[in-house]
């Protein structure tokens, strides 16, 4: 079964810019997760998913949105970037909306850099 | 608020050796799960180990295993006869009953020296 997948690996945008990055989860997984990992915060929660709906949210400003399709594929977008927002971008996915014992598999991440 | 504390930021282990990894966490849920997560270089984190806060038996995995001490809150990894292709980041990850998602430890930096 192949694992969570996610496009593009890695971005370079100016700042002002907007980027959407893109997560298709294991097959079957109906929940998805957002994190950003940068070397001054560690990993954050941004925001999950399941069943086209958000479910959580993380303290972070209305420029990070998401959205999830009908096949459980996800997609993040950034607007009007800023210098702090580079970092590497990981989704994760779970079988079901996340419980304690729900287990998230992670993809490789979208490392993006704004310049 | 539930919080993770891993309190070594680096490690240097001889292949072969036993290691632990340290972690310590709170919350107030009764219910909770913890996990350990490895990160290479690469960027991906790979899922390792899960322990349930009503598991009564330590959680276990080929090399892995937990170290659950439930009244002092702590959930050290440990992994047995350490290899080389095991230097990585390692994080402890928790989520409660009402969390939004993984809180995460600052992680630990595993070196396996030859």
């Amino acid at each position: 079964k192949a694992g969570v997948t996610q496009t593009p690996r890695y971005l370079i945008k100016t700042r002002g810019q907007q980027v959407t990055l893109s997560c298709s989860p294991i097959s079957g997984h109906r929940s998805v997760s957002w994190y950003q990992q940068t070397p001054g915060q560690g990993l954050q929660f941004l925001f999950e998913y399941f069943s086209e709906t958000q479910r959580n949210k993380g303290n972070f400003p209305g420029r990070f949105s998401g959205r999830q399709f009908s096949n459980s594929r996800s997609e993040m977008n950034v607007s009007t970037l800023e210098l702090g927002d580079s970092a590497l971008y990981l989704c994760a996915s779970s079988l079901e909306a996340r419980q304690t014992q729900e287990t998230q598999y992670f993809g490789p991440g979208t490392r993006l850099l704004v310049l | 608020a539930q919080k993770i504390t891993q309190t070594q930021p680096g490690m240097f282990v001889q292949e072969k050796e036993a290691v632990t990894l340290d972690c310590t966490y709170d919350t107030s849920d009764p219910s909770y799960g913890l996990f350990w997560y490895k990160q290479p270089s690469s960027g991906e984190m790979i899922f390792l180990i899960y322990q349930g806060s009503y598991d009564q038996q330590n959680a276990t995995e080929g090399r892995y295993s937990l170290n659950f001490q439930k009244a002092r809150k702590s959930a050290n990894l440990v992994i047995s006869a350490s290899q080389l292709g095991d230097s990585a980041m390692y994080f402890c990850a928790m989520v409660g009953g009402g969390a939004d998602g993984l809180t995460f430890g600052k992680g630990t930096h595993l070196i396996i020296q030859p």
